[in-house]
């Protein structure tokens, strides 16, 4: 089954960092396409970052561009957002989703996970 | 520019069938789209992508319930014998060049 749990989420100050993790399990992550969407509260969907699977191919959003990295360990199944100069406009829930196809960058997403919760606020 | 246009609600009673339907914008009206599920308080839910000529595939474990269809620029989304649990936000995706994602602004489907 595959599973991907998020954390690292919680308050942050205005130009203040926070580091986001999700875990995955269940399937080859070395294999697929990362993602990042956030969801601001009340709001829509928002793609945030994208990064392939051997970490060749990064993407942001082009408000979080400079601010956010995307990384990952392959050899620990794990995904990160590392978020610098915060601002309150970030506060959101943040999502890790798969890409739907192993292999490449596909662009839509089949697993999501429970989503982490990031405030920012001082 | 990459946009997606939903209707901010729906509604329909419990038993029935019900579409939902996101257009494409101008120039778009090949693009493929992919349909999201997102019940109260969870992450979203991959339902399904929908190509321009109707064909679709669904996300592991998703009933025959949900199908999805093509018209033009239009790619919708139609539930069949609604349940109390098909109440949810639902979300329609596309994607570009590059890495030109885009969301619509989503349904809010009300079973009553």
């Amino acid at each position: 089954e595959v599973q991907l749990v998020e954390s690292g989420g919680g308050l942050g100050n205005p130009g203040g960092s926070l580091r986001l993790s999700c875990a995955a399990s269940g399937f080859t992550f070395s294999l697929y396409s990362m993602n990042w969407v956030r969801q601001a509260p009340g709001k829509g969907l928002e793609w945030v970052s994208s990064i392939n699977g051997d970490s060749g191919d990064i993407y942001y959003e082009d408000s979080v561009k400079g601010r956010f990295t995307i990384s990952r360990d392959n050899a620990k199944n794990s995904l990160y957002l590392q978020m610098d100069s915060l601002r309150a406009e970030d506060t959101a829930v943040y999502y890790c989703a798969r890409d739907a196809i192993a292999g490449g960058i596909t662009n839509y997403f089949d697993y999501w996970g429970q989503g982490a919760l990031v405030t920012v606020s001082s | 520019q990459l946009v997606l246009t939903q209707s901010p609600s729906a509604s329909a009673s419990l038993g029935a069938s019900v579409k939902l339907t996101c257009t494409l914008s101008s120039g778009h009206k090949f693009y493929a789209i992919a349909w999201y599920q997102q019940q109260p308080q969870k992450g979203p839910r991959f339902l399904m992508k929908v190509n321009y000529d109707g064909s679709h595939n669904k996300g592991d474990g998703i009933p025959d319930r949900f199908s999805g269809s093509s018209s033009g620029a239009d790619r919708s989304l139609t539930i069949s014998s609604l349940q109390s649990e098909d109440e949810a936000d639902y979300y329609c995706q596309t994607w570009g060049t590059g890495l030109d994602v885009a969301f619509g602004t989503g349904t809010t489907l009300t079973v009553l």
